[in-house]
């Protein structure tokens, strides 16, 4: 099975920077997600981290390291439309190849 | 078109009722997935159909039927639910199911169900 691990709620001022924390355990890994979504909407896709290493793009930057099962999104330059849940989602290798969701975190971000 | 369409955006249903949620996309996509989304919980898959065929049934109750007309339209029939399948009823796509598939699911905005 898999066990995703999130914290449940940050907060962050305008402007700053912040790293949301992933944690997870699964007896296979193809590769983890992370998706921004607000309340009532859909989630929207933001990265994905096969490889160890830091993918970034615009403001917002991925983390994987698959030996730690470890993954972090860092935010830079906050606004106030970054105030959303941020879902971590890991994908098992064979079987279904589904991802599994973690619960999220909420992130608030005030002025 | 880079985008899932779910109808209706909200929907209220009594316990005796038979309604369908549907989706659509137009991106090629050979997979397509129904989760199911309590507030503040994370989705829940339901059901997957690749390439028209349901691939995965997580267990759901009978009393909700998919159904894949063809590789563009996704419906969820719904009949003699509980209050406590009042949720978000989020439809998704992607590429194929397997392991090709390393650019992220597409999601629909949602239905938003209430069973009274």
């Amino acid at each position: 099975g898999q066990n995703i691990d999130q914290p449940t709620e940050m907060t962050a001022t305008e402007g700053a920077i912040v790293q949301i924390n992933c944690t997870y355990q699964t007896s296979g890994f193809n590769g983890l997600f992370w998706y921004q979504q607000h309340a009532g909407e859909a989630p929207t896709f933001l990265s994905y981290n096969v490889l160890d290493g830091l993918e970034e793009k615009g403001r917002f930057s991925s983390f994987l390291s698959r030996s730690k099962g470890y993954s972090y999104l860092l935010l830079k330059e906050l606004q106030m439309k970054d105030s959303a849940s941020y879902l971590c989602a890991v994908r098992r290798s064979g079987g279904s190849y589904i991802p599994t969701f973690g619960r999220g975190t909420s992130l608030i971000v005030h002025p | 078109d880079t985008e899932v369409t779910q109808t209706p955006k909200h929907l209220v249903m009594g316990m005796t009722n038979k309604k369908s949620l549907k989706c659509e996309q137009h991106m090629g996509h050979r997979a397509m997935y129904w989760y199911k989304q309590k507030a503040k919980k994370p989705p829940e898959l339901m059901f997957v159909y690749s390439y028209e065929k349901l691939s995965i049934n997580e267990s759901v109750p009978s009393r909700f039927s998919p159904e894949c007309p063809n590789s563009s339209l996704l419906n969820l029939h719904l009949h003699a639910l509980q209050p406590e399948d009042s949720a978000l009823y989020l439809c998704a796509s992607s590429q194929d199911q397997g392991q090709a598939t390393n650019y992220g699911y597409t999601f629909g905005s949602g239905t938003r169900l209430t069973v009274v």
